[in-house]
């Protein structure tokens, strides 16, 4: 089955410690993306790629880092710099999908991790 | 840049009802998309409706469907018969049709969301 899986689903990490988030696609999609979703509040962007070897800061990308090195993956590390990282985090590719008569492209978004900070 | 607001933290509806979830938004651009996801306990965000703001027709799918006024920037989804399965957060989220508009990434900017209960 084609989709976006995220791994793990539970992450817990202690304060100063570096964490890496996994994300990975087999729909064949050229563009990934990071959101971040706290209570209350919508997704915010934190890393986007577009192409393999190439990627762009969201709105939220400080203290964050991401690699694109397969077309498949894009990882998330989560650096001691990020000073509230508590939070669930969303990995979303972009792609084509067929409709009833135009092909349209949209995000389609993998079950998420909820990262906790102890 | 754009943005997105739902003015609805929470709402409910009996089983079998309708009920009208509200989103206003910001944008300069004359053309762009707008969305509604469904995150359910689960929290796994899917997709339920898209609308092309080049297009005067309301799009529907389903129990599913919108208003969307493209000179007032609302975009309000209707679920009509609603069932329990309906229960989630929904969210509305705005991107634009070019990639060198703001981010140039197709980013979808959301609402903060509005939690529906569905009483049975």
């Amino acid at each position: 089955d084609g989709g976006i899986t995220q791994s793990p689903k539970y992450l817990f990490r202690k304060e100063g410690q570096n964490v890496t988030l996994s994300c990975e696609q087999n729909l064949n999609h050229d563009a990934m993306y990071w959101y971040r979703q706290d209570p209350g509040q919508g997704l915010r962007l934190i890393y986007y790629s577009q192409i393999v070897n190439d990627f762009q800061k969201g709105d939220i990308a400080e203290g964050y880092s991401v690699s694109r090195e397969k077309k498949e993956s894009f990882p998330l590390t989560v650096t001691s710099a990020q000073k509230n990282p508590t939070a669930f985090y969303l990995c979303a590719s972009k792609g084509l999908t067929e409709g009833a008569n135009s092909f349209r492209d949209e995000q389609f978004f993998g079950p998420g991790t909820r990262l906790t900070v102890l | 840049a754009q943005t997105v607001t739902q003015s609805q933290p929470e709402m409910s509806v009996q089983e079998a009802e309708t009920v009208t979830l509200s989103c206003t938004y910001d944008t300069s651009e004359s053309d762009y998309y707008l969305f509604w996801y469904k995150q359910p306990p689960s929290r796994q965000m899917i997709l339920v409706i898209r609308q092309e703001a080049y297009k005067q027709q309301n799009a529907t799918e389903n129990r599913f469907s919108v208003n969307f006024q493209k000179a007032a920037k609302s975009f309000s989804l209707k679920i009509s018969d609603s069932q329990l399965g309906d229960a989630a957060m929904y969210f509305c989220a705005y991107r634009s049709v070019t990639a060198y508009s703001g981010a140039g990434s197709y980013q979808l900017t959301f609402g903060k969301g509005t939690k529906l209960s569905v009483i049975p």
